[in-house]
This record gives structure tokens, sequence and C-alpha cells, in this order.
């Protein structure tokens, strides 16, 4: 099974700088997602992370440790339209080759002015 | 952009009759999805499909729920006989060789 912790919520400041932290523990680790989604509607792709390091896309980066089994997703130059939830979302190997990914409860981070 | 489609936005129902959800996968996409978030919850996993054939399924996913994909582009969610628990907002994903899962816009089905 897996097990996958994010803060249920988080706050802070237009233009400022946020880092949602998720830690996870999976068997068959295969890569690591951070997606948004605004209420009601379906997540969005952010990043994707399977091997150690920072990757960074414009205003937002993903790290990933996987000996540690912690991700962070960091925000810059927050806007008010960044308010939303940020999923981390697990990818495993199951047997049979299969592949599946499983969901953090998600961050409710709201920017405020 | 290619996009996952799902119809119907809302769909509303009366406990104990047949749904059926319908989503139209990226076309070059081989892996199929259905996730549902109940509201306020975490997104997840139902079931997988690949193949022409159900890969995993979650413990969610019973003997009430079916998937199908009758042709070429759809992929169905069949409920035979919904119960007030699975009022929730169903969403299909499609993902093609590379990593990236495609979210359609989601159903949101509402059984009374």
């Amino acid at each position: 099974g897996q097990n996958i912790d994010q803060p249920t919520e988080m706050t802070a400041t237009e233009g400022a700088i946020v880092q949602i932290n998720c830690t996870y523990q999976t068997s068959g680790f295969n890569g690591l997602f951070w997606y948004q989604q605004h209420a009601g509607e379906a997540p969005t792709f952010l990043s994707y992370n399977v091997l150690d390091g920072l990757e960074e896309k414009g205003r937002f980066s993903s790290f990933l440790s996987r000996s540690k089994g912690y991700s962070y997703l960091l925000l810059k130059e927050l806007q008010m339209k960044d308010s939303a939830s940020y999923l981390c979302a697990v990818r495993d190997n199951e047997p049979g080759g299969y592949q599946k990914v499983t969901f953090g409860i998600g961050t409710k981070l709201q920017v405020i002015p | 952009e290619p996009e996952v489609t799902q119809t119907p936005s809302h769909q509303v129902t009366q406990m104990g009759q047949e749904v059926i959800l319908r989503c139209v996968p990226i076309s070059n996409h081989l892996y199929f999805y259905w996730y549902r978030q109940i509201l306020g919850q975490k997104v997840e996993f139902l079931v997988s499909f690949y193949n022409n054939e159900i890969s995993e399924k979650s413990e969610i996913f019973d003997d009430q729920f079916s998937v199908e994909r009758p042709d070429g582009s759809n992929f169905t969610l069949k409920i035979r006989s919904t119960k007030l628990e699975d009022s929730a907002m169903y969403f299909c994903a499609s993902r093609g060789a590379n990593y990236g899962y495609t979210f359609g816009s989601g159903t949101r089905l509402t059984v009374v």
C-alpha cells in the first residue's frame, strides 16, 4: 500500500514564496507528480520527478529525495490565482508491469493580498 | 492541445438506478483510468484499463462498477445500482507512452 502525507492547509501572501511538502511511503516507486486543482475542477499537471533533485518550470519547482521519501513543491512570486489545492501523487509499479497513481489528500493553499 | 472529454458534466440519478459515465480519452493514448473525488476528500483511484481489459482496480471498484471500451474512442464507467455514497466527482484520465496523465473535466454525480 501507500501512505502519502501533506499539510491540509497553508496560507501565504501574494508575491511571496511558499513550499508545500509531501512525504510518502511506498514500494515500487516510479515517480511523483504534483497537480493543481481549483475547486470543482479537474486536477491539472504541474510537475513530475522520478530522479532526485530539483525540477524548475517557471514559477514552480519540484524537488524529490527518494531515499527520504520526500518531495516539495515550491511556488514563487505567488499570485492570487495560485489559490488552489495542490495534490501530491505517487506512481507505483504494480505486479504484472502495471502502474498506478495514488493521490494525497491535497494541500489547500490560500493566497492573501 | 489534446484533451480528455467527459459527458455529462452533471448527472442526477435516483438511488438504485444505473448510470453510465462517458469519456473520450486522447486518441493516441493507451492507458485509461477512472478516479473519483467525494466532496472535500482526496482523489481516489478506481480502475485502470489497458489493452481492452482491467489492469488494476481498487477496493472501491466492487461488483456494482464496470468499465467498457465499446469502440475505438469511448471509455465508459457504469454503476449498476447507485447508492447515496456514490455521489462524487468522477474523473476519467488517460496517458500515452510517457508519464503524463491528462484528466477530463469530470462528471459530478448526485444520487438522491
